[in-house]
């Protein structure tokens, strides 16, 4: 089965400019998170989506918001971006419920702020 | 709030030598425990995972991780290091009243000597 599409893989913006990225789940999955990676602060957690809900978020300021839709996937904005939020974003995808599952991962989206 | 410590931020092993990266964690109960791997500008690949039951899992590629509540550490092993393993692992754990975030260590870079 197909796994976690995560669209564009690549992405250059300019400051103050916005920016939406999009994930697509394995079929079946409820829950999509968002991760961002960067060398310094290495992998956080931004946000949780479960049946369109937002069930848990990080610690990003809140021009990081996302959404998710009927289907599953999600999106997640950043507005007014700044050279700090260059980083490659992650989605997971997971089952969703409470007791335990295992989340896979897309390959990202590669976004740079110049 | 869980955290995570992988105390080796890089690791060299002559190719065919045995491997043990370490994980330590801090939660109050008995969490669920990842490993994972990435390549460079790739997404994370799940090991393996650890939820309940048998303290000892089995993952993909040959990996193995015990998990030991005691010592509040659930460490990566292989017997045999190919040289397609060297990547940069992470160890992560989650809870349930966290739905599914999950919290990253900081990552090991294994790099494998021929």
């Amino acid at each position: 089965k197909a796994g976690v599409t995560q669209t564009p893989r690549y992405l250059i913006k300019t400051r103050g400019q916005q920016v939406t990225l999009s994930c697509s789940p394995i079929s079946g999955h409820r829950s999509v998170s968002w991760y961002q990676q960067t060398p310094g602060q290495g992998l956080q957690f931004l946000f949780e989506y479960f049946s369109e809900t937002q069930r848990n978020k990080g610690n990003f300021p809140g021009r990081f918001s996302g959404r998710q839709f009927s289907n599953s996937r999600s999106e997640m904005n950043v507005s007014t971006l700044e050279l700090g939020d260059s980083a490659l974003y992650l989605c997971a995808s997971s089952l969703g419920g409470l007791e335990g599952t295992e989340a896979f991962f897309g390959q990202g989206t590669r976004l740079t702020v110049v | 709030a869980q955290s995570v410590t992988q105390p080796d931020i890089h690791i060299t092993v002559s190719e065919g030598a045995s491997l043990e990266l370490r994980c330590n964690y801090s939660y109050g109960a008995t969490p669920y425990l990842f490993w994972y791997v990435q390549s460079p500008g790739q997404g994370l690949q799940l090991l393996l995972k650890y939820f309940s039951g048998d303290t000892l899992v089995q993952g993909i590629k040959g990996f193995e991780a015990e998990f030991k509540r005691s010592q509040s550490s659930f460490n990566l092993r292989k017997p045999s290091v190919h040289w397609s393993d060297a990547a940069e692992y992470f160890c992560a754990v989650g809870a349930p009243e966290y739905g599914n975030k999950l919290v990253f260590g900081a990552g090991t870079i294994l790099r494998v000597k021929s």
